[in-house]
């Protein structure tokens, strides 16, 4: 049982590049979310899904787009990389809202 | 704006000692919280959670109090050993289907 795997652990862009951070679970959550953690802030909510097909925005949903085509995967695309988006990025799932998360071990990426 | 915050940034204790973790909330909307740790490279691990319909919740050498009177959440390690050296952070789940919303966390330094 792998729980949430996440992929990259690190990458290095360069401004205006896309790329995709993937996230899988294994545990049949429907609930899955997307953070960033910057020092001194905690973690921000950007996109969060409640099951296949249903997606919304968090508090800081600017530059990132999410898909949710399957129960397992919740993959993060970053359309045009900008330096303020230099952060660690941790993927989670629940079994439904209301449960705690299990988080991934994180993508740590920088924007040059 | 942030709705669970922290009291203390940081806490320094002696090896043995207990440590005081406290958050407060402001959401009296709130129904469940969830303590969480996150070690230095890594994602957040729950530790322990509780229900607003409790006060009091044990696991193994750690106890969250809930206070609704208040609005406060406190985290209690007995024993504070070397690797409860982490960053801890305390979560809410206002009532419906909407995603956790995190504090800003405190980092806990034991001494040996």
């Amino acid at each position: 049982n792998a729980g949430v795997t996440q992929t990259p652990k690190f990458q290095v862009l360069k401004t205006g590049q896309s790329m995709t951070l993937q996230c899988a679970q294994d545990m049949n959550h429907e609930y899955m979310s997307w953070y960033r953690q910057d020092p001194g802030m905690g973690l921000r909510l950007i996109h969060y899904s409640v099951g296949a097909g249903i997606t919304d925005q968090g508090e800081v949903p600017n530059g990132y787009n999410v898909s949710r085509s399957t129960t397992e995967d919740f993959p993060l695309r970053l359309l045009s990389a900008a330096p303020s988006q230099t952060s660690v990025y941790f993927c989670a799932s629940s079994y439904a809202a209301g449960y705690g998360y299990t988080f991934g071990s994180g993508t740590r990426l920088t924007v040059v | 704006g942030e709705s669970v915050g922290l009291h203390l940034p940081t806490l320094s204790v002696q090896e043995g000692d207990n440590s005081i973790i406290n958050c407060a909330y402001s959401n009296s909307a709130s129904d469940y919280f969830i303590w969480y740790k996150q070690e230095s490279g890594k994602g957040p691990q729950f530790i322990i959670d509780i229900r607003s319909n409790m006060d009091k919740r044990q696991g193994q050498r750690v106890t969250v109090l809930l206070n609704k009177t208040v609005k406060h959440l406190s985290l209690q390690i007995a024993a504070t050993q070397p690797g409860d050296s982490a960053v801890y952070f305390c979560a809410e789940n206002i009532r419906g289907n909407t995603p956790l919303v995190f504090g800003k966390g405190t980092r806990l330094s034991v001494i040996a």
